[in-house]
C-alpha cells in the first residue's frame, strides 16, 4: 500500500512553544490530507481537512489560529500547534488519499503518528 | 447520538474462537465503509473495506446492510495476533471519515 510518513514521531516541549508536524506521502500524490487527534482510550477525531493549494477546512470546535495547517505541495502537509499547552498533549495522526483513486472509494493511508507532550 | 457507534467491548476470547463486532452509522449519505485495526500506540491500518455484497478475506468477513445502516466484522479461528482495537470507519464527502470509538479484542491462549 501507499506510504505516509510523519515527522517527528514524538516531541516534548514547554508550554507556550510552537510545534510543527510534517506529513508526507512518499510514493503517491495527495490533494487532500486529513489531520486527526487521538486522546488516550479514545478514537480518532478529525481536526481538519488539508487541501493542496487552498485553505484547510476545520471541524467544529477546532481553532484554526491555534492549529495552523499548510498544504504547499501534493506530497506535504504541515500542522503547527501554536502556543502549545498541556491539554494539547495528544497523538496526532495524518492521513492522505491517493489522487488516482476512484472518488467513490475513500481509503486513507495513515502516517505513523506524532506523540506530543507539552510540559 | 454518535455518528458511528460500535460495540463497547472489550471482547476477551480464547484462541480459535469466533467473534463478531457490530457497528451502526447515522448518516444515510455515507459512501464508503471500512474496518481498521489499531495496535496500542500505533496508527490505524486498513483491515478491509466493506461492500454491500459482503466480502471475505481469509478468516475475516465483513458485511454491510445499507437499509439498516449496519456494518459487521466476523473473525473466525481467532489468533493471539488478532488482539487489537478494531475501528469502524464511515466515509463520505470526498474522503472525510468518522471513526467509531473502537472495540478492543484480546485473544488469550
Amino acid at each position: 500500500g501507499a506510504v505516509v510518513s510523519q515527522h517527528p514521531s514524538w516531541v516534548i516541549c514547554k508550554s507556550g512553544t510552537s510545534v510543527k508536524i510534517e506529513c508526507r506521502s512518499l510514493d503517491f500524490q495527495a490533494t487532500t490530507m486529513f489531520w486527526y487527534r487521538q486522546f488516550p482510550k479514545q478514537s480518532l477525531m478529525l481536526m481538519a481537512t488539508s487541501n493542496e493549494g487552498s485553505k484547510a477546512t476545520y471541524e467544529q470546535g477546532v481553532e484554526k489560529d491555534k492549529f495552523l495547517i499548510n498544504h504547499a505541495s501534493l506530497t506535504l502537509s504541515t500542522l503547527t500547534v501554536t502556543s502549545a499547552h498541556p491539554e494539547d498533549s495528544s497523538f496526532y495522526i495524518c492521513s492522505a488519499r491517493d489522487i488516482r483513486g476512484d472518488s467513490s472509494y475513500n481509503e486513507q493511508f495513515f502516517g505513523p503518528g506524532t506523540r506530543l507532550t507539552v510540559l | 447520538r454518535k455518528e458511528v457507534e460500535q460495540d463497547p467491548g472489550p471482547f476477551n476470547v480464547p484462541e480459535g474462537a469466533t467473534v463478531a463486532f457490530n457497528c451502526t452509522y447515522s448518516n444515510s449519505a455515507s459512501q464508503s465503509f471500512f474496518w481498521y485495526r489499531q495496535d496500542c500506540r500505533k496508527e490505524p491500518k486498513l483491515l478491509m473495506s466493506v461492500y454491500s455484497s459482503g466480502n471475505e478475506d481469509g478468516r475475516f468477513t465483513a458485511q454491510l446492510n445499507r437499509a439498516s445502516q449496519y456494518i459487521s466484522l466476523l473473525i473466525r479461528d481467532s489468533k493471539l495476533s488478532d488482539s487489537a482495537t478494531y475501528l469502524c470507519v464511515v466515509s463520505w464527502n470526498a474522503g472525510k471519515s468518522t471513526f467509531g470509538d473502537g472495540t478492543t479484542l484480546t485473544v488469550k491462549p
